[in-house]
C-alpha cells in the first residue's frame, strides 16, 4: 500500500501567517488522486480539496496545493481562527486508499 | 442535502461483533460507492471498506477477514459488521462517501464512538 508521511506534526503559527503543510508519498503518483481534509477536534473530517486543485463547496481560495511525483504541499496563505485544525492528505490512485498520519495547526 | 449518520451500540464486549448502521439522507445509496473508517482515539483515520451501488465490495487487506458491509435500499443505509473485536477496534468509527472505488470522499457522517470493554 502507498504510505503517506506528513511534516510537520504539529505547526505552531498565529492568524495572519502562512502555513505550509507536506505530505510525501512512498510512491509516485499524480496530484490528481491526492485529497485533503480538515478536522476539528469532536468533528468528522471534511473535504478541503480533491483532485488537481479542486476545492470543496464553500473552500476559500487561501487553500491551495501543489507538488508531483512523491511530495505535495498543502499551503494556506493567512490562516483564519477557524484554520486552526489537524489536516490529512490522502492517496486514491491505488486501493487500498490510504491517509497520511495528520498535522495540526495550532495557535 | 446529502446527510449521512452512524448509529449503533457504544459499548461492544471483546470476541463479540461490531454492527453499526448508516443510514443515508437526502440521496439513495444506489449508484455510489459507500465507505467505512475508522480512528482510534487521537489517531489518524484507517479506511476499512465499501459497498458499492451493485453490491460490490473491497476491503482493508488488513481487516478483510473481519469485516463485512452491507447495503439495504429499501431503508437506504449502509451496514458494517466487524467479528471477534478486541480493544484494538475501539475507535471512532465514520461512513462516507465516494463516486469511483478509489476515490477522495464527501460527505462524511459525524462518527460514532465504539469502545470494546468487558
Amino acid at each position: 500500500e502507498i504510505v503517506l508521511t506528513q511534516s510537520p506534526g504539529t505547526l505552531s503559527l498565529s492568524p495572519g501567517e502562512r502555513a505550509t503543510l507536506s505530505c510525501r508519498a512512498s510512491q509516485s503518483l499524480s496530484s490528481r488522486y491526492l485529497a485533503w481534509y480538515l478536522q476539528k477536534p469532536g468533528q468528522a473530517p471534511r473535504l478541503l480539496i480533491s483532485g488537481a486543485s479542486s476545492r470543496a463547496t464553500g473552500i476559500p481560495d487561501r487553500f491551495s496545493v501543489s507538488g508531483s511525483g512523491t511530495d505535495f504541499t498543502l499551503t494556506i496563505s493567512r490562516l483564519e481562527p477557524e484554520d486552526f485544525a489537524v489536516y490529512y492528505c490522502q492517496q486514491y490512485v491505488r486501493a487500498p486508499v490510504t491517509f497520511g498520519q495528520g498535522t495540526k495547526v495550532e495557535i | 442535502q446529502l446527510q449521512l449518520q452512524e448509529s449503533g451500540p457504544g459499548l461492544v464486549k471483546p470476541s463479540e461483533t461490531l454492527s453499526l448502521t448508516c443510514t443515508v439522507s437526502g440521496d439513495s445509496i444506489s449508484g455510489h460507492y459507500w465507505n467505512w473508517f475508522r480512528q482510534p482515539p487521537g489517531k489518524g483515520l484507517e479506511w476499512i471498506g465499501y459497498m458499492s451501488d451493485s453490491g460490490t465490495t473491497n476491503y482493508n487487506p488488513s481487516l478483510q477477514s473481519r469485516v463485512a458491509i452491507s447495503g439495504d435500499t429499501s431503508k437506504n443505509h449502509v451496514s458494517l459488521n466487524l467479528t471477534s473485536v478486541t480493544a484494538a477496534d475501539t475507535a471512532m468509527y465514520y461512513c462516507a462517501k465516494a463516486e469511483w472505488a478509489t476515490d477522495w470522499f464527501d460527505p462524511w457522517g459525524q462518527g460514532t464512538l465504539v469502545t470494546v470493554s468487558s
